[in-house]
């Protein structure tokens, strides 16, 4: 099984400020078959990012994502309020897919 | 629009049967498969199993083989989570998800399913 660790567990930002977060896999993730999920309190998750690079319909180009083999990188540009939220990656290229234990971006 | 409609919170006792639902509408429903996903109250996401309403193909993650049953019926776009047997630490929000194939992203979700399961 494919363990993703993401770091930090919990990432204290203002408003405009530039997001980095960080999802390593235990072993390389096959043709980059990673998403990246947005999931606010109370509401389901949200894709953002498949492919490890893919925009999802409708998402802002504040958002990209980059990396492959173990190292993937989602950043937010410039964060907007509505952004403070947690996120999760999910590897889907080797059965059980399984997801990170998620990434809080919260306002400092 | 693409809408994925989960039946309403459920309160039951250990050892109860459960059947939650899925109900697709705005594509078609028998052309993509439907994932479920368990959150357990205050953590992350983990993927439970995955169905293709087109011909019930079926796929489960090893965690919860035996554990759950994934259902579907094509005739009115709907796909079924069920429990023979419920057990405490069942108690989650069940989200179910669209994916093009198991090798594959979920989008769109659904608005979750609460399952408490309580003495």
């Amino acid at each position: 099984e494919i363990v993703l660790t993401q770091s930090p567990g919990t990432l204290s930002l203002s408003p405009g400020e530039r997001a980095t977060l960080s999802c390593r896999a235990s072993q390389s993730v096959s043709s980059s078959h990673l998403a990246w999920y947005q999931q606010k309190p109370g509401q389901a998750p949200r894709l953002l990012i498949y492919g490890a690079s893919n925009r999802a319909t409708g998402i802002p180009d504040r958002f990209s994502g980059s990396g492959s083999g173990t190292d993937f990188t989602l950043t937010i540009s410039r964060l907007e309020p509505e952004d403070f939220a947690v996120y999760y990656c999910q590897q889907y290229g080797s059965s059980p897919f399984t997801f990170g234990p998620g990434t809080k971006v919260d306002i400092k | 629009e693409v809408q994925l409609v989960q039946s309403g919170a459920e309160v039951k006792k250990p050892g109860e049967s459960l059947k939650i639902s899925c109900k697709g509408s705005g594509y078609s429903f028998t052309s993509f498969w439907i994932g479920w996903v368990r959150q357990m109250p205050g953590k992350g996401l983990e993927w439970v199993g995955i169905i293709y309403p087109g011909d019930s193909d079926t796929r489960y993650s090893p965690s919860f083989q035996g554990q759950v049953t994934i259902s579907a019926d094509k005739s009115i776009a709907t796909a079924y989570l069920q429990w023979s047997t419920l057990k405490a630490s069942d108690t989650a929000m069940y989200y179910c998800a669209r994916a093009t194939s198991p090798f594959a992203w979920f989008d769109p979700w659904g608005q979750g399913t609460l399952v408490t399961v309580s003495s």
